[in-house]
């Protein structure tokens, strides 16, 4: 059964950092980008960033390019998110979810942590 | 970067009616898109990639259809467990992003 688990959420201050990590299992990690979305309070998906499975291809939203850094360790079945100078745009809930048609369109999804950045 | 357009924000239908969400995109992306189903407190489920293709497990009455830059999501036969906000996706290319979503209530 594959399965995805995030953590690491919790609230932040503004210009503070966290550590996302998504724990997978079930399917053949290495073989499979791993995308991140998130859903602010009220609004809708946002696409964040994905990392294909051999870890050299990497992608980010413009809104999260050169704060947040993705990456990934096939080992342990794991890949994080480096989240640094978060701004109150950043609170949401983060989902990561596994890439299946091209590396962002995932089709199984872990059930999300909730980040809040408050001042 | 590709935006997306989707329409409308929301609608209120009847249980066995047939609902019709448009995407368009502002610039050629084939077929190269998603749709996806979001109910509150869950995560989203993929519905139908590659614009017209179902993915699996998902019931017949929803379809995908696509037009130049236009695409549409078609639910068949409206049913109580069908409430929930849709989310088209472009993944043409980097970055990838969403439609709006349009709220679906019954």
């Amino acid at each position: 059964e594959v399965q995805l688990l995030e953590s690491g959420g919790g609230l932040v201050q503004r210009g503070g950092s966290l550590r996302l990590s998504c724990a997978a299992s079930g399917f053949t990690f290495s073989s499979y980008a791993i995308t991140w979305v998130r859903q602010p309070p009220g609004q809708g998906l946002q696409w964040v960033s994905a990392i294909t499975g051999n870890g050299r291809g990497i992608y980010y939203a413009d809104s999260v390019r050169g704060r947040f850094t993705i990456s990934r360790d096939n080992p342990t079945n794991t890949v994080f998110l480096q989240m640094n100078s978060l701004t109150d745009e950043d609170t949401a809930v983060y989902y990561c979810a596994k890439g299946f048609v091209s590396v962002s369109v995932p089709d199984y999804w872990g059930r999300g942590t909730q980040v809040t950045v408050s001042s | 970067d590709i935006q997306m357009t989707q329409s409308p924000s929301s609608l209120s239908a009847s249980v066995g009616d047939r609902v019709t969400i448009t995407c368009r995109a502002n610039q050629d992306i084939s077929h190269y898109l998603a749709w996806y189903q979001k109910k509150p407190g869950k995560a989203p489920s993929l519905l139908i990639y590659a614009a017209s293709t179902l993915h699996l497990g998902v019931p017949s009455r929803f379809s995908g259809s696509v037009s130049g830059t236009d695409f549409t999501l078609t639910i068949n036969t409206l049913q109580p467990e069908d409430v929930a906000t849709y989310y088209c996706q472009n993944y043409d290319s980097a970055p990838w992003t969403f439609g709006q979503g349009t709220k679906v209530e019954v």
